[in-house]
């Protein structure tokens, strides 16, 4: 089965740039998504396609996708930032959905 | 508004049954495929199932294939998951949520929580 690898953590100053990946065999050839979680609370799609915002998601919140990395890129971090962070993906060679493992992103 | 809302959870006994609703409200429920997804305490997000708006596609995850069923009623507007021989792993917080572009997951229902332990 397919698996998404994500980091369990990244730490970043306030203003600082925040980058989490995802790594996969040849993630390249998915459609990526990431949604940010914090406590007690329900995933909220932030990215999806790779690299689209769903409306109300700011700017800041960007993504790539190529080769067998995906990467969420947070520019000018907030301390409402703070959150887990997961990737996921549509296995149609299996028809499963994937989720990554998840990334904590603490705000210095 | 735009809203899921998840019921049914509770605690059970290894090996009984539970079944989980879904109501949906807001969007056009009949137009769109729906998940289950669930996370046991501490832990991450773990795909449970996938149904097509007109159920004739529906997918398991390895887990929980042959034990959990999942179904929909377009007409009431709900997804179900009929829950059966439930092991201790299976104590989770069940979300529903719905299908987007590429398979991505828009709109989350805050959980149910399904506790198995005797």
């Amino acid at each position: 089965s397919y698996v998404l690898t994500q980091p369990p953590s990244v730490s970043v100053a306030p203003g600082e740039t925040a980058r989490i990946t995802c790594g996969g065999s040849n993630i390249g050839g998915y459609s990526v998504h990431w949604y940010q979680q914090k406590p007690g609370q329900a995933p909220v799609l932030v990215i999806y396609g790779d690299s689209d915002r769903p409306s109300g998601i700011p700017e800041r919140f960007s993504g790539s996708n190529s080769g067998n990395t995906a990467t969420l890129t947070i520019s000018r971090v907030e301390a409402g930032d703070e959150a887990d962070y997961y990737c996921q993906v549509w296995d149609s060679s299996s028809d499963h959905m994937v989720f990554g493992g998840g990334t904590k992103l603490t705000v210095l | 508004e735009v809203q899921l809302v998840e019921s049914g959870g509770g605690l059970a006994q290894p090996g009984r049954s539970l079944r989980l609703s879904c109501a949906a409200s807001g969007f056009t429920f009949e137009d769109y495929g729906m998940h289950w997804v669930r996370q046991a305490p501490g832990k991450g997000l773990e795909w449970v199932s996938y149904i097509s708006w007109n159920s004739d596609k529906v997918a398991y995850a390895d887990s929980v294939k042959a034990r959990f069923t999942i179904s929909r009623d377009n007409a009431k507007k709900s997804l179900f998951l009929q829950m059966n021989s439930l092991r201790a792993e299976d104590t989770a917080l069940y979300f529903c949520a719905k299908r987007a572009v590429d398979w991505s997951l828009d709109i989350w229902g805050q959980g149910t929580m399904v506790t198995v332990s005797s």
